[in-house]
């Protein structure tokens, strides 16, 4: 166990649709990660926040929004879903830059 | 972001020592070289990192060249349960800026019995 939730672990919706999905980081981690796995592009890197200001920003559509809140958990926004969507969702958190933890991941389908 | 080279695939015999490469020509003073692997439906998991010197870990040794241009992850008796995706990448220092730690394609390790 990794210490770090993400819920839901599946989710599946039509598309159009708008989705939440949430990341409580381990305890004390500043930062929260979030990635998106597909079979056709591998791990992609989407947006880090640290301490609820965002740090980095990967390939993230405009579609989707993410958010730290002051208790340290994450939540990733997509909306007006495509069914290129369909993916893996990871979170990871970090405490420093030795060591990322992710989470079980969200599987997202959309239909 | 500094990128990484990694052989897609790579097979080894059970109880043998597995070599797994990694090339990061560009790769600069402040970035921490990590390494992780992803079993199948699970999230990918820390396994050893590195900046400069050589380390060794319960899991894992890293070698890493002087140039610090490559490294070796090192397994050295592969077990059925290190099948999995090896994905080397690169941390910058600093927790701020440690930031999109990009994921390549990463090698998949077949160990067979």
């Amino acid at each position: 166990d990794s210490g770090v939730t993400q819920t839901p672990k599946h989710l599946i919706t039509a598309t159009g649709q708008r989705v939440t999905l949430r990341c409580s980081p381990r305890s004390g981690d500043l930062s929260v990660y979030w990635y998106q796995q597909s079979l056709d592009q591998g791990l992609q890197f989407l947006i880090q926040y640290y301490n609820g200001e965002e740090r980095a920003k990967g390939n993230i559509l405009e579609r989707f929004s993410a958010q730290q809140f002051p208790d340290l958990h994450s939540e990733l926004n997509l909306s007006s879903l495509e069914l290129g969507d369909s993916a893996l969702y990871f979170c990871a958190s970090s405490a420093s830059v030795e060591k990322l933890f992710f989470g079980s991941g969200t599987q997202l389908s959309v239909l | 972001d500094a990128k990484t080279t990694q052989p897609n695939s790579m097979e080894s015999n059970e109880e043998e020592p597995v070599h797994l490469p990694c090339n990061h020509s560009t790769i600069s003073g402040t970035d921490y070289i990590h390494w992780y692997r992803q079993l199948p439906s699970q999230g990918p998991e820390y396994v050893i990192h590195g900046l400069t010197s050589n380390v060794n870990n319960r899991m894992a040794s890293l070698a890493i060249a002087e140039d610090r241009k490559s490294s070796t992850l090192i397994l050295h008796r592969a077990t059925l349960r290190d099948a999995a995706v090896y994905y080397c990448i690169l941390r910058e220092r600093g927790v701020a800026n440690a930031g999109k730690s990009t994921f390549g394609d990463g090698t998949t390790l077949t160990v067979k019995p």
